[in-house]
């Protein structure tokens, strides 16, 4: 069964420092994505990291993948206060009648002035 | 941009009482998904419907879940008889391209928020 572990659970960031946050996953799988949440929202789709070695950068963040550690990272530079919100990894496996996501248990962010 | 639609936004029901959520999938896709999140928790995998059938589900997914595509955009999440436990949001998600080796992104509905007094 794949497992999805992200860290830390909570991170309460000061504005203008850099951060760091985990995905870590149980079994080979094909694709890897991270999502941010704001609070009663609906998931918006920030990365989808497709390859080993894969990097994506938007702005102040930037998601990397190491599937050979099954390992991503979302490493958020500058924190602005506009960045507060959870933030979801996921990862599935193909399958020709759909894929399946398996979510982390996510990584609430506070940023502080 | 086209995107996914979820109906209502809230819901509120009785112990008991059966529920159909609505979503209107993206028009050209071909995957659906339900996604549920109990609050302050992680978003976890209800079923996946693929070719008027279901491919896969969870072990959430037992004899109260049905899903049901009615016609050529409606795709529906019905439970026959909620429970306290089932008060969630769930998301509805669809996916596009054919079923070859492909990337597939799955796009979300805003949800539906269940409460189950």
């Amino acid at each position: 069964e794949l497992k999805v572990e992200q860290n830390p659970l909570f991170l309460s960031m000061q504005e203008g420092k850099n951060y760091t946050i985990y995905c870590n996953y149980s079994t080979t799988s094909d694709r890897l994505y991270w999502y941010r949440q704001d609070p009663g929202k609906s998931l918006e789709s920030l990365f989808v990291l497709l390859s080993n070695g894969a990097v994506k950068q938007e702005g102040r963040l930037m998601a990397s993948l190491d599937t050979k550690a099954r390992l991503s990272t979302l490493h958020i530079t500058a924190a602005v206060h506009d960045l507060s919100a959870t933030y979801f990894c996921a990862v599935d496996i193909f399958k020709a009648a759909g894929n399946k996501l398996t979510f982390g248990g996510g990584t609430r962010v506070l940023v502080k002035p | 941009e086209p995107e996914v639609t979820q109906t209502p936004s809230h819901q509120v029901t009785q112990m008991g009482q059966e529920v159909i959520l609505r979503c209107v999938p993206i028009s050209n896709h071909l995957y659906f998904y339900w996604y549920r999140q109990i609050l302050g928790q992680k978003v976890e995998f209800l079923v996946s419907f693929y070719n008027n059938e279901i491919s896969e589900k969870s072990e959430i997914f037992d004899d109260q879940f049905s899903v049901e595509r009615p016609d050529g955009s409606n795709f529906t999440l019905k439970i026959r008889s909620t429970k306290l436990e089932d008060s969630a949001m769930y998301f509805c998600a669809s996916s596009g391209t054919s079923g070859r080796r492909s990337y597939n992104e799955q796009f979300f509905g805003p949800g539906t928020r269940l409460t189950v007094l």
